[in-house]
């Protein structure tokens, strides 16, 4: 089985504090993905990554960054986190190649920023 | 601008109705899933379509692809199946582009 986890299951921080969300996937998938949830928007792409090192922007990227230093591993940084980062953030991977296109979800972080 | 709609946005049902959740798309596909998101945040797959219809137990999902347009069908339904059901198109073999959800309640 697929399995994706995530470093919290929940989170509370502070206005201003510096934000690590972790992401391991246990299935040498390339793709990486961090999404946010909000009620009525439904899931936004913040960055993907195709492989190590390597990183792209997504719809909402601002104030968000990420790092991809293993393969398995993809991480998300709010460097100065704000409340209206408080939302659901899921992690998701998914392999490459005809056989691969399914993404496979973490159980997701709840955050609030206060 | 949504390159995915979903309708309805929330659907009470009764224990044995059956439901009906649709999906429209905008742009061109190379394959179309649906997830389902049950409470406390965890989503999983339940169908990827590219073209006609896929059956599991109690769940069916067709597509239609010159109309651009896809449904998920729930015979049968449950309270189990009270979920957050969600239509998500697959653009590039990469990323995907989501529906904002359809909230399922099926009361006993």
């Amino acid at each position: 089985d697929v399995k994706v986890t995530q470093s919290s299951r929940y989170l509370v921080k502070r206005t201003g504090e510096k934000v690590f969300l972790e992401c391991v996937q246990d299935m040498d998938h390339e793709n990486m993905f961090w999404y946010r949830q909000d009620p009525g928007l439904g899931l936004r792409l913040i960055y993907f990554s195709y492989d190590v090192k390597m990183k792209e922007k997504g719809d909402i990227p601002e104030g968000y960054s990420v790092s991809r230093e293993k393969k398995e591993r993809f991480s998300l940084i709010l460097e100065s986190a704000s409340t209206n980062q408080t939302s659901m953030y899921l992690c998701a991977s998914r392999g490459t190649g005809q056989s691969s296109y399914e993404q496979y979800f973490g159980p997701g972080t709840r955050l609030t920023v206060t | 601008k949504n390159e995915v709609e979903q309708s309805p946005q929330n659907l009470t049902a009764q224990e044995g109705e059956f439901i009906t959740i649709n999906c429209s798309y905008s742009v061109g596909i190379s394959a179309l899933h649906w997830l389902q998101q049950h409470p406390g945040g965890g989503i999983v797959s339940l169908f990827m379509l590219s073209s006609g219809k896929k059956k599991h137990g109690r769940l069916i999902a067709t597509i239609n692809i010159q109309e651009k347009h896809s449904s998920l069908h729930i015979t049968a339904s449950h309270p189990r199946d009270s979920a957050v059901y969600i239509c998500a198109v697959d653009r590039t073999g990469n990323q995907f582009y989501f529906g904002t959800g359809t909230s399922l309640t099926v009361i006993p």
